[in-house]
């Protein structure tokens, strides 16, 4: 079966720039979580989606990062205005139901670079 | 909120030698989850443990969930330039955490030929 699938694979942009990136988890997956992994940490949580609702969005800096899953199939995650702190790996996983016992995939993920 | 210490913070081993990595958090363990990864790449699945104790084993590599220390390690046997990366422990918080991980730092292996 196809994995979870993100672009770009890599995105170099100046601070202040915007930045999108995209992801496409495994077909009936009803659970889509955004990471974000900063150099010489673990992956941490900004926002899970069921479906098309958001489940948590505790660790979202809402004053710049936004993210959507419409139709409760693929995603988009902005960054707005980016600052030099956001230069990180961002992972897409997805799993089948959300609730829990059941592992995640994860994507190869977009490295970001601000400048 | 939950946290995962792992350790030890990196592994330089010998081709051909045993190694262990622990995780260990500081709540109780709903479900481990180990995970591998290539330096800048995406996660890849290894094992789940779940709550009760366990042990589960896939080629060289073997799991333990000890609840009572609130601890999970990882042995790998007779070690292969194939295993290096960044392992990864990821936990479930239980109640409403509704599937999502929270990871350790990761634990990066060597292995030299």
């Amino acid at each position: 079966e196809a994995g979870v699938a993100q672009s770009p694979r890599y995105k170099i942009i100046e601070k202040r720039q915007s930045v999108a990136f995209w992801c496409n988890p495994i077909s009936g997956h009803a659970t889509l979580y955004w990471y974000q992994q900063i150099l010489g940490q673990g992956p941490k949580l900004l926002i899970q989606f069921q479906n098309n609702g958001v489940v948590d969005d505790s660790q979202l800096p809402k004053d710049r990062f936004s993210a959507e899953r419409l139709k409760g199939v693929d995603s988009t995650l902005k960054i707005q205005p980016a600052k030099l702190e956001d230069s990180a790996v961002y992972l897409c996983a997805s799993s089948f139901t959300g609730v829990g016992n059941e592992k995640l995939f994860f994507g190869s993920g977009t490295q970001l670079s601000v400048l | 909120s939950q946290e995962l210490e792992q350790s030890p913070q990196s592994l330089i081993v010998q081709e051909g030698k045993n190694l262990t990595i622990n995780c260990t958090s500081s709540k109780t363990l709903y479900g481990l989850y180990w995970y591998k990864q290539k330096y800048g790449e995406g996660l890849i699945f290894l094992m789940m443990l779940q709550k009760g104790g366990e042990e589960k084993s896939h080629e060289k590599i073997t799991a333990k969930l000890d609840e009572k220390k609130q601890q999970s390690s990882l042995h790998i046997t007779a070690s292969q330039p194939s295993h290096a990366g960044i392992y990864l422990c990821g936990a479930e918080s239980g109640g409403t955490s509704y599937g999502k991980l929270t990871f350790g730092q990761g634990t990066i292996l060597t292995v030299h030929p």
